[in-house]
């Protein structure tokens, strides 16, 4: 399974833009992309999944890179709420659901 | 909405105590999973299992076992308690993968203190 290596924290300021970059050099031809964001004393929530290209819904936006060795989660204009822990995962593909956690980004929002 | 539930949000227990955290989904998921989080080390998968009576080990299997008699619960069993399995505890559940299908559905977690 690849291994993903993100920012440990990120800071920001409400109303502004986030990207968090996500590197997985690794990435199987079956691997697809999948953020989770987890808050304090709650279990992770799924909140996009790609596998190319661009995808965007209520929450974030994905842009993955031809090459897909890499892919930034796009939060537009964060408030205070969207202060949480980021997960990048690769896999799912053909590995029957399994997926790998790492460490995840820390995004502290401030007033 | 998917809803997984899980029987305690925080334990107590003793060294050498047996365990049991149950999970229980009311989605007709196929494969369901128990990870473990710990500050720094982010989430680490325990076991899982594709469907009932079958099981698989993670990354860290050693110390748990788990049970999955009926498609919607899984139980995941501490034989003899130690302190370095003092944790926070999170069941998730997901389709049968089918490509993109593989989003895993968490619950709230249990907080295990083993004294």
């Amino acid at each position: 399974l690849a291994k993903t290596t993100q920012p440990i924290s990120m800071d920001s300021y409400e109303g502004q833009e986030v990207n968090i970059t996500c590197s997985h050099n690794n990435i199987a031809t079956n691997d697809y992309i999948t953020w989770y964001q987890q808050f304090p004393s709650q279990g992770p929530r799924f909140i996009i999944q790609g596998y190319k290209t661009k995808v965007t819904n209520e929450v974030a936006s994905l842009f993955i890179p031809a090459d897909r060795k890499s892919s930034t989660l796009s939060l537009p204009r964060v408030s205070l709420s969207d202060t949480a822990v980021y997960y990048c995962l690769v896999g799912g593909g053909n590995q029957g659901g399994k997926l790998i956690f790492g460490q995840g980004t820390e995004l502290s929002v401030k007033p | 909405d998917v809803k997984v539930t899980q029987s305690s949000r925080y334990l107590v227990k003793r060294t050498g105590e047996k365990v049991f955290l149950e999970c229980v989904q009311d989605m007709d998921h196929e494969n369901m999973f128990w990870y473990r989080q710990d500050p720094g080390l982010g989430l680490r998968l325990i076991y899982f299992s594709y469907d009932v009576k079958m099981k698989e080990k993670g990354d860290i299997p050693e110390g748990y076992s788990v049970s999955r008699e009926k498609k919607e619960r899984f139980s995941l069993i501490l034989e003899s308690a130690s302190t370095n399995q003092t944790s926070m505890y999170l069941c998730a559940s997901s389709l049968v993968a089918s490509g993109s299908t593989d989003t895993q559905y968490f619950g709230p977690g249990t907080r295990l203190t083993v004294l």
